[in-house]
């Protein structure tokens, strides 16, 4: 069955230092993994997303995911934290059954301080 | 702004009663996923429509779950009979397109208490 794991609940990281949010997958067959932002009192927002090719994938606002075949990580990445960064991120793998289906990740909080 | 629109922001209710959520997806979108969020969890997969035509449901779809989606536009979500454990976030998402592994557009959610 296809998964994604993101070790962490929440990521703390001061302003203007790089981060990272972490996640690992297991899938059967060739990963497709996105990530998603759910801001307060927002709908979930599309990041960024591996599907083949280039290890390092460039999104919205800054962000990039690095994917890692040997180690089953695709973790997101930002050279220098925006306060207006902080909120939840979710991991998530498309589900092999078809339909585009999404499984997430339980989701990293991040904090990032003035 | 044309997003994805849901309704009721937020419902409360007492158990045993039936409610009913909408979505509009944004207007040219083919794809239609109810997914459920609970707190400390990411949001896990209800069902799929593509066009009209419901073609995926989950397990967590237990019978007293439906889901419409007339004539290929808006969608609604019915829960009857309200339990405790159905209080959630109820979150609709869209997409466009028949290739695979286009993002989705997500409402921003109604929140669901069952007291």
């Amino acid at each position: 069955a296809q998964s994604v794991a993101q070790p962490e609940d929440q990521v703390n990281v001061a302003e203007g230092n790089p981060l990272t949010v972490k996640c690992t997958y297991s899938v059967s067959g060739n990963p497709y993994l996105f990530w998603y932002v759910q801001y307060p009192n927002r709908g979930l927002q599309f990041l960024l997303k591996y599907i083949t090719g280039d290890n390092l994938v460039k999104g919205s606002y800054g962000f990039e995911a690095e994917f890692n075949k040997s180690q089953t990580s695709f973790h997101l990445k930002k050279p220098s934290a925006l306060v207006s960064d902080s909120a939840l991120y979710f991991c998530a793998v498309r589900d092999s059954g078809g339909y585009n289906k999404l499984i997430f990740g339980a989701g990293t909080r991040l904090a990032v301080h003035p | 702004d044309t997003g994805v629109s849901q309704d009721p922001r937020h419902k409360i209710t007492k158990r045993g009663q039936n409610v009913t959520f909408r979505c509009d997806p944004i207007s040219e979108h083919n794809r239609l996923y109810w997914y459920r969020q609970t707190l400390g969890q990411g949001p896990e997969f209800l069902t799929y429509f593509q066009n009209e035509a419901q073609l995926e449901k989950s397990r967590l779809l237990s019978d007293r779950f439906s889901a419409e989606r007339p004539k290929g536009s808006f969608s609604t979500l019915e829960i009857q009979r309200t339990e405790q454990g159905d209080s959630a976030m109820y979150l609709c998402a869209s997409s466009l397109g028949t290739a695979t592994n286009e993002k989705l557009f997500f409402g921003s959610g109604t929140q669901l208490s069952v007291l």
